[in-house]
């Protein structure tokens, strides 16, 4: 498969622990967030977003958590198992009247059997 | 089944040959944009448009052009393909104008520019 990134980040887990994966965002102005999975050889897919308006958002084995004070998202996944192994990234998405994602470089999780 | 489909997957390419990767989705969706995914650097925008006839510059524009002449379409263009336009490009589509909405990406087109 393709490497998305040599030289990101890694956080390695066990089978069945729960993963947290950290995100600093840039824009104090950004009122929707989502975190993005990209297995090798794939384009990026949505697993969970969020706004600004919010500060906790659970999905199925996902949970988002947003601190707008610190400019911080996490993203945590329960059991994670060996499909979730990828890169995850979050994307921020300013205020209204621009239509610019900005991504973040990525995280890969490595899940360890 | 609603998708992005890019083409090429995988281009190899000499330095100055006109190229074209074509976008094409199937969600009747007005925002399209363009990204390059370098290592350490994450995803940087190219060229978005927000829709048929409407485009502008992202982050990186210098070196590539886009059209958008229906919506379904969204091709990225080099003109003068050199070296530093290795990538790996993706296309990206979402339902309205971008904000608050995801962005549905294609499979990705591995650029070698010898």
């Amino acid at each position: 498969g393709e490497s998305v990134g040599l030289h990101l980040p890694t956080l390695s887990v066990q089978e069945g622990d729960n993963s947290i994966i950290n995100c600093a965002y840039s824009n104090s102005a950004s009122d929707y967030f989502i975190w993005y999975k990209q297995e090798s050889g794939k384009g990026p897919q949505f697993i969970i977003d969020i706004r600004s308006n919010m500060d906790k958002r659970q999905g199925q084995r996902v949970t988002v958590l947003l601190n707008k004070t610190v400019k911080h998202l996490s993203l945590q996944i329960a059991a994670t198992q060996p499909g979730d192994s990828a890169v995850y990234f979050c994307a921020e998405i300013p205020a209204s009247g621009t239509y610019k994602y900005i991504f973040g470089t990525g995280t890969r999780l490595k899940v360890l059997a | 089944e609603a998708q992005v489909t890019q083409n090429p997957r995988y281009l190899i390419t000499v330095t100055g040959k006109k190229l074209t990767v074509t976008c094409s989705q199937n969600m009747n969706h007005e925002y399209m944009s363009w990204y390059r995914q370098d290592p350490g650097l994450g995803l940087r925008q190219i060229y978005y448009s927000m829709n048929v006839e409407v485009t502008d510059k992202g982050d990186v524009p210098e070196g590539y052009k886009v059209s958008r002449k229906e919506k379904r379409n969204f091709p990225l263009i080099l003109e003068s393909p050199s070296p530093n336009q290795t990538s790996l490009y993706f296309c990206a589509s979402s339902p309205r104008t971008g904000q608050n909405t995801e962005a549905f990406f294609g499979q990705g087109t591995r650029l070698t520019v010898v």
